[in-house]
């Protein structure tokens, strides 16, 4: 099955700063790699996916890039805001199954 | 996107007992799928809900102790059985969009077994 790696469990960075979240993935096969933004007490929120035919996706101030080669992702915040606080979770599904495996998750804590 | 209600949202319950939760999506989807996630960890999948068919289970999940439902393509039901404390997770449905792998989740369900 898929195992997926995630860097670092905790990360706090001053407001305007930027945040980067990194992800390795065992599983050559993977073809999505979703991040999820967990707030307290409430559900994963979807925020950027990317698929395995694009190497970079950008969303506003949030982007993420897969090296398929070295296989793993990461996830690029920038110009930090307080309401960035949250744990955030890569993920990655292979095949059609439509299975995530989640990484063990970032604490990210953005101070003013 | 889909929207997914889950009911409900928390409980308290005893140990001994079982949980039934159930799923809603607005719109009719492929794939269904338990996930738990335990106090301050990732997410773990539990099974994928099969449409008319029995769900299928990850490894260290079993029918007996989770088993589950899905009677047509909007609902589905995770009942956690004989509840002890270390039940006490957040426990989410989720569907896969039917035109891609875009996975979104239920809003979840609190349960604390006391």
């Amino acid at each position: 099955g898929e195992n997926v790696e995630q860097h670092p469990s905790t990360l706090s960075v001053q407001e305007g700063d930027s945040a980067v979240i990194k992800c390795t993935y065992s599983d050559s096969a993977s073809n999505y790699f979703p991040w999820y933004k967990q707030e307290l007490g409430k559900r994963p929120q979807l925020i950027i996916d990317i698929r395995s035919n694009v190497g970079e996706k950008k969303d506003q101030r949030i982007a993420v890039t897969l090296n398929k080669t070295a296989k793993h992702f990461s996830l690029h915040i920038t110009e930090t805001q307080p309401e960035d606080s949250a744990v955030y979770f890569c993920a990655a599904i292979y095949g059609t199954a439509s299975k995530l495996t989640f990484g063990t998750g970032t604490r990210l804590q953005v101070t003013l | 996107s889909a929207v997914i209600s889950q009911k409900p949202s928390r409980d308290i319950c005893q140990r001994g007992t079982s949980l039934t939760i159930q799923c809603q999506v607005d719109s009719q989807v492929t794939m269904m799928f338990w996930y738990r996630q335990q106090p301050g960890q990732s997410l773990t999948l539990i099974a994928t809900a099969n449409q008319g068919s029995e769900a299928t289970y990850e490894s260290g999940f079993v029918i007996d102790k989770f088993p589950i439902s899905r009677p047509n393509l909007t609902f589905s039901t995770l009942t956690v059985s004989n509840l002890s404390p270390e039940d006490s997770s957040i426990y989410l449905c989720s569907v896969a969009t039917q035109f891609g792998n875009t996975i979104y989740f239920g809003e979840g369900s609190w349960l604390t077994v006391v």
